[in-house]
Protein backbone atom coordinates (compact mmCIF):
# COMPACT_ATOMS: atom_id res chain seq x y z
CA UNK A 1 0.00 0.00 0.00
CA UNK A 2 1.26 3.70 -0.96
CA UNK A 3 -0.25 4.78 2.27
CA UNK A 4 -1.76 8.62 2.24
CA UNK A 5 -0.70 10.70 -1.12
CA UNK A 6 -0.34 14.13 -1.55
CA UNK A 7 0.81 15.87 -4.48
CA UNK A 8 2.09 18.13 -5.50
CA UNK A 9 4.80 18.71 -2.56
CA UNK A 10 5.38 22.29 -2.24
CA UNK A 11 3.68 24.83 -4.57
CA UNK A 12 4.17 28.85 -5.06
CA UNK A 13 1.24 30.74 -5.83
CA UNK A 14 0.25 33.98 -6.53
CA UNK A 15 -2.54 36.49 -5.04
CA UNK A 16 -6.27 35.04 -6.78
CA UNK A 17 -4.70 32.30 -8.38
CA UNK A 18 -6.56 28.81 -8.15
CA UNK A 19 -5.31 25.59 -7.13
CA UNK A 20 -5.90 21.95 -6.05
CA UNK A 21 -4.63 19.73 -3.59
CA UNK A 22 -4.48 16.18 -4.55
CA UNK A 23 -4.90 13.63 -1.63
CA UNK A 24 -5.49 9.72 -2.36
CA UNK A 25 -5.45 6.90 -0.12
CA UNK A 26 -5.35 3.24 -1.40
CA UNK A 27 -6.33 1.66 2.02
CA UNK A 28 -10.34 1.45 0.94
CA UNK A 29 -10.55 4.37 3.81
CA UNK A 30 -14.14 5.96 4.37
CA UNK A 31 -13.04 8.62 6.99
CA UNK A 32 -10.94 11.91 5.45
CA UNK A 33 -9.75 15.20 6.31
CA UNK A 34 -7.74 18.02 5.68
CA UNK A 35 -5.83 20.14 7.89
CA UNK A 36 -3.71 22.87 8.05
CA UNK A 37 -0.57 23.76 10.04
CA UNK A 38 0.63 27.09 11.00
CA UNK A 39 3.45 28.06 13.42
CA UNK A 40 2.54 28.16 16.80
CA UNK A 41 -0.92 27.07 16.07
CA UNK A 42 -0.95 23.25 15.91
CA UNK A 43 -3.10 21.65 12.90
CA UNK A 44 -6.41 22.90 12.27
CA UNK A 45 -8.87 20.98 10.45
CA UNK A 46 -10.42 22.37 7.61
CA UNK A 47 -12.81 19.89 5.70
CA UNK A 48 -13.23 16.32 6.74
CA UNK A 49 -15.48 13.72 4.80
CA UNK A 50 -17.25 10.60 6.33
CA UNK A 51 -18.01 8.87 2.89
CA UNK A 52 -18.18 9.34 -0.99
CA UNK A 53 -20.45 12.47 -1.23
CA UNK A 54 -20.83 13.46 2.67
CA UNK A 55 -18.42 16.18 3.63
CA UNK A 56 -18.43 18.89 6.33
CA UNK A 57 -16.69 21.93 7.59
CA UNK A 58 -14.06 21.72 10.14
CA UNK A 59 -12.55 24.80 12.07
CA UNK A 60 -10.94 26.89 9.54
CA UNK A 61 -13.17 26.55 6.04
CA UNK A 62 -13.61 29.88 4.80
CA UNK A 63 -11.62 29.78 1.43
CA UNK A 64 -11.32 26.35 0.58
CA UNK A 65 -13.71 23.49 -1.24
CA UNK A 66 -14.13 20.17 -0.99
CA UNK A 67 -15.61 17.36 -2.61
CA UNK A 68 -15.70 13.75 -2.31
CA UNK A 69 -16.95 11.71 -5.23
CA UNK A 70 -14.87 8.37 -4.78
CA UNK A 71 -13.44 6.86 -2.01
CA UNK A 72 -9.96 7.53 -2.31
CA UNK A 73 -9.59 10.76 -2.92
CA UNK A 74 -9.84 14.27 -1.28
CA UNK A 75 -9.19 17.18 -3.15
CA UNK A 76 -8.91 20.67 -1.63
CA UNK A 77 -9.49 23.72 -3.75
CA UNK A 78 -8.44 26.79 -3.00
CA UNK A 79 -10.45 29.21 -5.40
CA UNK A 80 -8.94 32.56 -5.10
CA UNK A 81 -5.98 32.44 -2.47
CA UNK A 82 -4.63 34.36 -0.21
CA UNK A 83 -1.36 35.39 1.22
CA UNK A 84 -2.94 34.07 4.42
CA UNK A 85 -3.07 30.92 3.23
CA UNK A 86 0.13 30.18 3.47
CA UNK A 87 0.74 27.15 5.32
CA UNK A 88 1.61 23.06 5.33
CA UNK A 89 -1.98 21.29 4.21
CA UNK A 90 -1.86 17.79 5.46
CA UNK A 91 -4.47 15.26 4.43
CA UNK A 92 -5.18 11.98 6.80
CA UNK A 93 -7.17 9.00 6.14
CA UNK A 94 -8.81 6.37 8.49
CA UNK A 95 -10.99 3.50 8.19
CA UNK A 96 -13.58 4.07 10.37
CA UNK A 97 -14.33 7.72 12.51
CA UNK A 98 -11.08 9.47 13.30
CA UNK A 99 -12.32 9.88 16.37
CA UNK A 100 -13.78 6.43 17.08
CA UNK A 101 -11.62 4.56 17.91
CA UNK A 102 -10.12 4.14 14.58
CA UNK A 103 -6.09 5.31 13.88
CA UNK A 104 -5.78 8.13 11.41
CA UNK A 105 -3.07 7.96 9.05
CA UNK A 106 -1.05 11.42 7.49
CA UNK A 107 0.19 11.95 4.57
CA UNK A 108 3.39 13.96 4.29
CA UNK A 109 1.90 17.16 3.68
CA UNK A 110 2.03 19.62 0.72
CA UNK A 111 4.05 23.13 1.63
CA UNK A 112 2.07 26.00 -0.21
CA UNK A 113 3.64 29.59 -0.48
CA UNK A 114 0.72 32.15 -1.71
CA UNK A 115 2.80 35.65 -2.72
CA UNK B 1 -16.78 23.21 21.46
CA UNK B 2 -13.72 20.99 22.84
CA UNK B 3 -9.88 22.43 23.18
CA UNK B 4 -6.67 21.00 24.25
CA UNK B 5 -3.99 22.99 25.82
CA UNK B 6 -0.47 22.29 25.64
CA UNK B 7 1.17 24.83 28.12
CA UNK B 8 4.52 23.95 27.10
CA UNK B 9 6.15 24.74 23.71
CA UNK B 10 9.47 23.72 24.39
CA UNK B 11 11.23 21.15 26.98
CA UNK B 12 14.88 20.25 26.63
CA UNK B 13 16.19 16.95 28.00
CA UNK B 14 19.09 14.84 28.38
CA UNK B 15 19.00 11.98 26.93
CA UNK B 16 18.47 9.13 29.20
CA UNK B 17 15.77 11.05 31.78
CA UNK B 18 12.84 10.75 32.69
CA UNK B 19 10.39 12.96 30.40
CA UNK B 20 6.20 14.50 30.74
CA UNK B 21 4.58 16.60 28.80
CA UNK B 22 1.63 18.02 29.80
CA UNK B 23 -1.62 18.47 28.00
CA UNK B 24 -4.92 19.66 29.33
CA UNK B 25 -8.72 19.38 27.47
CA UNK B 26 -11.48 20.74 27.54
CA UNK B 27 -14.61 18.64 26.22
CA UNK B 28 -18.53 18.20 27.75
CA UNK B 29 -18.65 14.26 27.40
CA UNK B 30 -16.17 11.50 27.95
CA UNK B 31 -13.43 13.03 25.90
CA UNK B 32 -11.60 10.13 23.16
CA UNK B 33 -8.02 11.37 23.80
CA UNK B 34 -4.85 11.13 21.04
CA UNK B 35 -1.16 11.64 21.11
CA UNK B 36 0.63 12.17 18.03
CA UNK B 37 4.46 13.17 17.33
CA UNK B 38 5.58 14.66 14.07
CA UNK B 39 9.14 14.27 13.26
CA UNK B 40 10.96 17.42 11.14
CA UNK B 41 9.07 17.34 7.73
CA UNK B 42 7.59 14.45 8.22
CA UNK B 43 3.36 14.10 8.90
CA UNK B 44 1.97 13.27 12.14
CA UNK B 45 2.04 9.63 13.71
CA UNK B 46 -0.29 8.21 16.18
CA UNK B 47 1.51 6.94 19.50
CA UNK B 48 -1.45 6.27 21.74
CA UNK B 49 -5.06 6.66 22.39
CA UNK B 50 -7.50 6.73 25.20
CA UNK B 51 -11.65 6.03 24.97
CA UNK B 52 -12.54 4.69 28.24
CA UNK B 53 -11.16 1.53 30.26
CA UNK B 54 -8.01 2.18 32.06
CA UNK B 55 -6.73 5.77 32.58
CA UNK B 56 -3.42 4.84 32.13
CA UNK B 57 -2.57 3.43 28.35
CA UNK B 58 0.19 2.33 26.69
CA UNK B 59 1.91 3.30 23.23
CA UNK B 60 4.61 2.89 20.62
CA UNK B 61 7.99 3.86 21.42
CA UNK B 62 7.97 2.96 24.90
CA UNK B 63 5.65 6.15 25.55
CA UNK B 64 2.40 5.90 28.12
CA UNK B 65 -0.39 8.97 29.32
CA UNK B 66 -2.75 8.75 32.04
CA UNK B 67 -6.42 9.92 31.51
CA UNK B 68 -7.48 12.48 34.82
CA UNK B 69 -10.99 13.16 34.45
CA UNK B 70 -10.75 15.08 37.67
CA UNK B 71 -7.68 17.70 36.12
CA UNK B 72 -9.19 17.16 32.41
CA UNK B 73 -5.35 16.39 31.77
CA UNK B 74 -3.66 13.51 29.20
CA UNK B 75 -0.02 14.01 30.26
CA UNK B 76 2.42 11.71 28.19
CA UNK B 77 5.03 10.25 30.10
CA UNK B 78 8.35 8.10 29.14
CA UNK B 79 10.45 7.17 31.65
CA UNK B 80 14.22 7.44 29.63
CA UNK B 81 14.54 9.04 26.60
CA UNK B 82 16.69 8.51 23.54
CA UNK B 83 18.19 11.01 21.02
CA UNK B 84 15.44 9.64 18.20
CA UNK B 85 12.74 11.12 20.39
CA UNK B 86 12.86 14.68 19.40
CA UNK B 87 10.22 15.35 17.31
CA UNK B 88 7.18 17.38 17.91
CA UNK B 89 4.17 16.02 19.89
CA UNK B 90 0.69 16.76 19.71
CA UNK B 91 -2.15 16.47 21.79
CA UNK B 92 -5.71 16.19 20.38
CA UNK B 93 -9.50 15.40 21.31
CA UNK B 94 -12.39 14.50 19.00
CA UNK B 95 -15.72 15.93 18.87
CA UNK B 96 -18.84 15.58 17.50
CA UNK B 97 -19.56 16.28 13.56
CA UNK B 98 -21.99 15.21 11.71
CA UNK B 99 -22.06 12.00 11.71
CA UNK B 100 -24.30 9.03 13.48
CA UNK B 101 -20.93 7.91 14.95
CA UNK B 102 -20.02 11.54 16.47
CA UNK B 103 -16.10 11.95 17.01
CA UNK B 104 -15.43 13.04 13.61
CA UNK B 105 -13.59 16.30 14.88
CA UNK B 106 -10.32 16.24 15.67
CA UNK B 107 -8.83 19.48 17.89
CA UNK B 108 -5.41 19.47 18.00
CA UNK B 109 -3.43 21.63 20.92
CA UNK B 110 -0.40 23.79 19.42
CA UNK B 111 2.36 21.51 20.00
CA UNK B 112 5.31 21.08 22.70
CA UNK B 113 9.06 20.85 20.87
CA UNK B 114 11.55 18.23 22.61
CA UNK B 115 14.76 18.92 22.34
CA UNK B 116 17.59 16.34 23.99
CA UNK B 117 20.12 17.07 24.73
CA UNK B 118 23.45 14.37 25.71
Amino acid sequence: NAGVTQTPKFQVLKTGQSMTLQCAQDMNHEYMSWYRQDPGMGLRLIHYSVGAGITDQGEVPNGYNVSRSTTEDFPLRLLSAAPSQTSVYFCASSYGVAGNQETQYFGPGTRLLVL
Amino acid sequence: AQSVTQPDIHITVSEGASLELRCNYSYGATPYLFWYVQSPGQGLQLLLKYFSGDTLVQGIKGFEAEFKRSQSSFNLRKPSVHWSDAAEYFCAVAGKGISNFGNEKLTFGTGTRLTIIP
